[in-house]
């Protein structure tokens, strides 16, 4: 059974990058699409952006050009890059997986809370 | 880009009850419409894909409907593990969107 785990800083100041890395075990990461999804305190889900593993990405143009991900597959790994941000870019982070031809989100991490503040 | 909005935005009401959690489209979607329940600390689950396949390991007193831009989750015969919030998610256009949550909880 896949497993996915959010792993990195938790404080991230103001104008600053907050960078984050999905590890996937249990299955291979070739072949699916991966995503990041966040959650504002008391709001919804916003789908981020998705990554093959070729390196080909979508990614959500609400975020004006400030996410960038990229997938490592000898680790087994994804990552999410999201720069400049602000207090509004505080959230639960989650990394999710879906199959090729799909976009739905099959396979989920737990989360992992991001603060932005100085 | 596609808006989402779910009805109620929260619901109380007690075992063994039939619950319905309304998701509208602001345009049409299809059938390209997905139920997520989540649960705190925990990512969120995948119950029904495409308005109304049932996902492997849910139990069948799970169920969806609808098409176009309405469509309803229906849970007949509520039990304690399924109060919890439940999100709608349209997959028919980038960028890809969920509804703002329904959250269930026992009357």
């Amino acid at each position: 059974q896949v497993q996915l785990q959010e792993s990195g800083p938790r404080l991230v100041k103001p104008a600053e990058t907050l960078s984050l890395t999905c590890t996937v075990s249990g299955d291979s990461i070739i072949n699916y699409y991966w995503s990041w999804i966040r959650q504002p305190a008391g709001k919804g889900l916003e789908w981020l952006g998705r990554i093959y593993t070729t390196g080909s990405t979508n990614y959500n143009p609400s975020l004006e050009n400030r996410v960038v991900m990229s997938v490592d597959t000898s680790k087994s790994q994804f990552s999410l890059k999201l720069t400049s941000v602000t207090a509004a870019d505080t959230a639960v982070y989650y990394c999710a997986r879906g199959n090729f031809g799909e976009y739905l989100f099959r396979d989920w991490g737990q989360g992992t809370l991001v603060t932005v503040s100085s | 880009d596609i808006q989402m909005t779910q009805s109620p935005s929260s619901l109380s009401a007690s075992i063994g009850d039939r619950v319905t959690i309304t998701c509208r489209a602001s345009q049409t979607i299809t059938k390209y419409l997905n139920w997520y329940q989540h649960k705190p600390g925990k990512g969120p689950k995948l119950l029904i894909s495409t308005t109304s396949s049932l996902q492997s390991g849910v139990p069948s007193r799970f169920s969806g409907s609808g098409s176009g831009t309405e469509f309803t989750l229906t849970i007949n015969g509520l039990q304690p593990e399924d109060f919890a919030t439940y999100y709608c998610q349209q997959n028919f256009y980038t960028p890809y969107s969920f509804g703002q949550g329904t959250k269930l909880d026992i009357k």
